[in-house]
């Protein structure tokens, strides 16, 4: 069965420290992953798009990396900033034109 | 330039009661998605349209009907609202299949009582 697991469920940091939220999937074949930014009473917003040959993609403090043979990704957010409390969701896509695997999510609360 | 709207915003049905979400966007997208969030779950999808004049069933799609008469809005209607249908309702659109980010609406929150 496809799937994406998502760890940890939830995550609280202080202000100006680093994370790495985890992404696992088990879809096949597979096309890319994406991960989004949801913000309370908000829709999920684009932070970055990889393809199966992309190993690092990165979006200003944020670098998502990839590991199409293990079947996992990352996202590591740098210095981080109270506006990056948010909801965020790994995404991954199999051959074009399937439906996308959304995972639950990563909630991540910074702190001052 | 603003992408996917949404209306409404938020909605309180009783069971039983009939509605119609309506999602535009003015990105001249093709592809249009209509999801639905619960707590705990990852987004779902009801029903998706690859263009203007045809729609398609997605993973949850019981309940819920669509249309897309014109290419820029992808109306979802629950013609009779059930308690498991409150949730989040978000439209999506983007302009393929590929490896394209989806533009997401903001959302629409239903409740049935």
């Amino acid at each position: 069965k496809n799937q994406v697991e998502q760890s940890p469920q939830s995550l609280i940091i202080l202000e100006g420290k680093n994370c790495t939220l985890q992404c696992n999937y088990t879809v096949s074949p597979f096309s890319n992953l994406r991960w989004y930014k949801q913000d309370t009473g908000r829709g999920p917003v684009s932070l970055t798009i990889m393809t199966f040959s992309e190993n690092t993609k990165s979006n200003g403090r944020y670098t998502a990396t990839l590991d199409a043979d293990t079947k996992q990704s990352s996202l590591h957010i740098t210095a981080s900033q109270l506006s990056d409390s948010a909801s965020y969701i790994c995404v991954v896509s199999g051959q074009a034109g399937t439906a996308l695997i959304f995972g639950k999510g990563t909630t991540l609360s910074v702190s001052s | 330039n603003a992408g996917v709207t949404q209306t409404p915003k938020f909605r309180v049905l009783k069971t039983g009661q009939s509605m119609t979400l309506l999602c535009a966007q003015d990105m001249n997208h093709e592809y249009m998605y209509w999801y639905r969030q619960d707590p705990g779950m990852g987004l779902r999808l009801i029903h998706y349209s690859v263009g203007e004049g045809t729609t398609a069933k997605g993973e949850v799609p019981d309940g819920y009907n669509v249309s897309r008469l014109k290419k820029q809005n992808f109306l979802l209607g629950l013609e009779s609202a059930a308690p498991s249908q409150t949730s989040v309702y978000f439209c999506a659109s983007s302009y393929s299949a590929g490896v394209h980010g989806y533009t997401f609406g903001s959302g629409t929150r239903l409740t049935v009582v």
